[in-house]
């Protein structure tokens, strides 16, 4: 079955890039499918940062697109999230997850990774 | 883009059926049969438990159902159980000329 975990730095300061990385097994990217980065807020909704298409094909979404930049590296079954000019707002847990086959649900998803901008 | 309205809380005892709403707009839960709904529970990953408005995944429950009118999808849990207690985020695809996802606020559900 596929699994997701989300790596990277657990405090960015202000301003500058957070950067994190879902690798994947049980399954490889290349094969097809949507893979997503959503976030959540300490207390707070979900929100849906972008997703990226084995081919490289990216959606964003439109609050944060100035910002944010997904790629995938299909030689090491790994997708990454980088969000540029971070603030306290963006203090998230920061979860990945695939598209389901239908393409338009989250299925599954990684346990999450809290990331703190902080100075 | 607005995220879709949920009530904050919902509780119900065990046994009961509980529904919960989530309310959008015409450019997104009214316009596409794209609802999925996630439980979380506290400190753990969402967990799909409908998807395309009323389908649920191999593995949960038939307790758990999904349905729309207009621009509110529903979320209705039949026989309440302890377990059931957690969070549920509705969300919709709302594209247009792009794809893009919206998610509500999240309705914490209290099992009484």
């Amino acid at each position: 079955q596929v699994q997701l975990q989300e790596s990277g730095p657990g405090l960015v300061k202000p301003s500058e890039t957070l950067s994190l990385t879902c690798a994947v097994s049980g399954y490889s990217i290349s094969s097809g499918y949507y893979w997503g980065w959503i976030r959540q807020p300490p207390g707070k909704g979900l929100e849906w940062i972008g997703s990226i298409y084995h081919s490289g094909s990216t959606y964003y979404n439109p609050s944060l697109k100035s910002r944010v930049t997904i790629s995938v590296d299909t030689s090491k079954n790994q997708f990454s999230l980088k969000l540029s000019s971070v603030t306290a707002a963006d203090t998230a847990v920061y979860y990945c997850a695939r598209h389901d086959s239908s393409g338009y649900s989250f299925d599954p998803w990684g346990q999450g990774t809290l990331v703190t901008v902080s100075s | 883009q607005s995220a879709l309205t949920q009530p904050a809380s919902v509780s119900g005892s065990p046994g009961q059926s509980i529904t919960i709403s989530c309310t959008g707009t015409s450019s997104d839960v009214g316009s596409y049969n794209l609802v999925s709904w996630y439980q979380q529970h506290p400190g753990k990953a969402p967990k799909l438990m409908i998807y395309e408005g009323s389908k649920r995944p191999s593995g949960v429950s038939n307790r758990f159902s999904g349905s729309k009118s207009g621009n509110t999808a529903s979320l209705t849990i039949s026989g309440l159980q302890a377990e059931d207690e957690a969070d549920y985020y509705c969300c919709s695809y709302a594209g247009s000329s792009t794809f893009n996802w919206v998610f509500g606020g999240g309705t914490k559900l209290t099992v009484l």
